[in-house]
């Protein structure tokens, strides 16, 4: 089955850039998609498409995909978005919905 | 406004079933596909089902033959019934609308989240 691989945490300053990658093999072939998820809520999609933002997410979130890392960038990282971040696929091999393991964002 | 709005969880013993439903609002079921998605407690998220508007329905492995996911178009409801329960299936179960993404490649995501229901499999 299709693995994603993400670091399980991620730390960043106030107003800084914060990257979260995604692995998988030959994930740029894919379409890739980004969730958020704050403690004790349902998930929030913030990228679609690799590099889409839904109506009402800032575009300080940029996506982007290739090779075998897809990566999810906040920029100006404010507190509020400190969360949990997940990415998802769809592999077609297997007909499965994937997503990685997930990285907590501490903003410091 | 879409919504949705999951039900159906408890505590509930080993090898028994439990009915989740999924009331949709704002959409329709009969044109949308819909998807059930888990988390155990402090894990990440897990994908468990998926019913395609057309009535195709698929399941993550662990899950194959125990798990069955369907819809009522009149009631504008999705429902996961899981039977032979086990302690791992213990999680706050979320059901989720997809859309079909526009990448070169087919690719699914999914744009709106219920607030989940609570399963606990516990003797």
């Amino acid at each position: 089955s299709y693995v994603l691989t993400q670091p399980p945490s991620v730390s960043v300053a106030p107003g800084q850039t914060a990257r979260i990658t995604c692995g998988g093999h030959n994930i740029g072939s894919k379409g890739v998609h980004w969730y958020h998820q704050r403690p004790g809520q349902a998930p929030v999609l913030v990228v679609y498409d690799d590099e889409d933002r839904p109506s009402g997410i800032p575009d300080r979130f940029s996506g982007s995909n290739s090779g075998d890392t897809a990566t999810l960038t906040l920029s100006r990282v404010e507190a509020g978005d400190e969360a949990d971040y997940y990415c998802q696929v769809w592999d077609s091999s297997s007909d499965q919905w994937v997503f990685g393991g997930g990285t907590k964002l501490t903003v410091l | 406004e879409e919504q949705l709005v999951e039900t159906g969880g408890g505590l509930i013993h080993p090898g028994g079933s439990l009915r989740l439903s999924c009331a949709v609002s704002g959409f329709s079921v009969r044109r949308n596909f819909l998807t059930w998605v888990r988390q155990a407690p402090g894990k990440g998220l897990e994908w468990v089902s998926l019913i395609f508007a057309g009535g195709d329905t698929h399941y993550t492995d662990s899950v194959k033959g125990r798990f069955t996911v369907s819809r009522d178009i009149s009631k504008n409801t999705v429902f996961l019934q899981m039977n032979s329960l086990r302690a791992e299936d213990s999680a706050v179960y979320f059901c989720a609308k997809g859309i079909v993404g526009a990448t070169s490649e087919p690719t699914y995501y999914f744009d709106q989240w219920g607030q989940g229901t609570l399963v606990t499999v516990s003797p």
